[in-house]
């Protein structure tokens, strides 16, 4: 079945730029479904930041939306996050996930996700 | 944005006893719905989608239901492993996908 893998720096530097790599295995990035990115500040609940589709089609949460790039990397089937300008309010623990749904290229729900990383925006 | 709003916040039930736990829509998804189960430390875990339907691999003892802007998950017979933090999210309407603040299940 599909698994996913996040990896990147867990500190960032205040107004630098967060970026991450979300591995995907058991299955292709090609395939007809959405892959995402969703965070959660410590103790908080989940906020959803963006996804792409292989064709790199992008969706962006509008709040996000000037600081967030989404891309894919088709030859070593990944995706990866850049947050830029980043303040201590970017400091959450973010998952990457397959957003999928009922038929093809549908984007529902988020299923599965990855184990997560904890990233802190410090001087 | 649609504003998704979970009660309670914290649920207090003994293990083997039902609980059941509220999602509201400041307006109407339909039965565009998911619900999540979240354990500390580790990732989110799909348990519903199209608000009543599980998905693989989860037990009968979940189930959701509801539409338009109500909303219930129901465990019917507590165990000690169902005792996590559960979100709804709405995927009816966006950008933005929206998630509901999350309930709190902790063992009475």
């Amino acid at each position: 079945q599909v698994q996913l893998q996040e990896s990147g720096p867990g500190l960032v530097r205040p107004s630098g730029t967060l970026s991450l790599t979300c591995a995907v295995s058991g299955g292709s990035i090609t395939s007809s479904d959405w892959w995402a990115w969703v965070r959660q500040p410590p103790g908080k609940g989940l906020e959803w930041i963006g996804e792409i589709y292989h064709n790199g089609r992008t969706n962006y949460n509008p709040s996000l939306k000037s600081r967030v790039i989404i891309s894919l990397d088709k030859s070593n089937n990944q995706f990866s996050l850049n947050l830029s300008s980043v303040t201590a309010a970017d400091t959450a623990v973010y998952f990457c996930a397959r957003l999928t749904g009922p038929i093809p290229q549908s984007s529902d729900w988020f299923d599965p996700w990855g184990r997560g990383t904890l990233v802190t925006v410090s001087s | 944005d649609i504003v998704m709003t979970q009660s309670p916040a914290t649920l207090s039930v003994s293990p083997g006893e039902r609980a059941t736990l509220s999602c509201r829509a400041s307006q109407s998804v339909s039965i565009n719905l998911a619900w999540y189960q979240q354990k500390p430390g580790q990732a989110p875990r799909l348990l519903i989608y199209g608000a009543s339907t599980r998905a693989t691999g989860i037990p009968a003892r979940f189930s959701g239901s509801g539409s338009g802007t109500e909303f219930t998950l129901t465990i019917s017979s507590l165990r000690s492993e169902d005792f996590a933090v559960y979100y709804c999210q709405q995927y009816n309407n966006w950008p933005p996908r929206t998630f509901g603040q999350g309930t709190k299940l902790e063992i009475k």
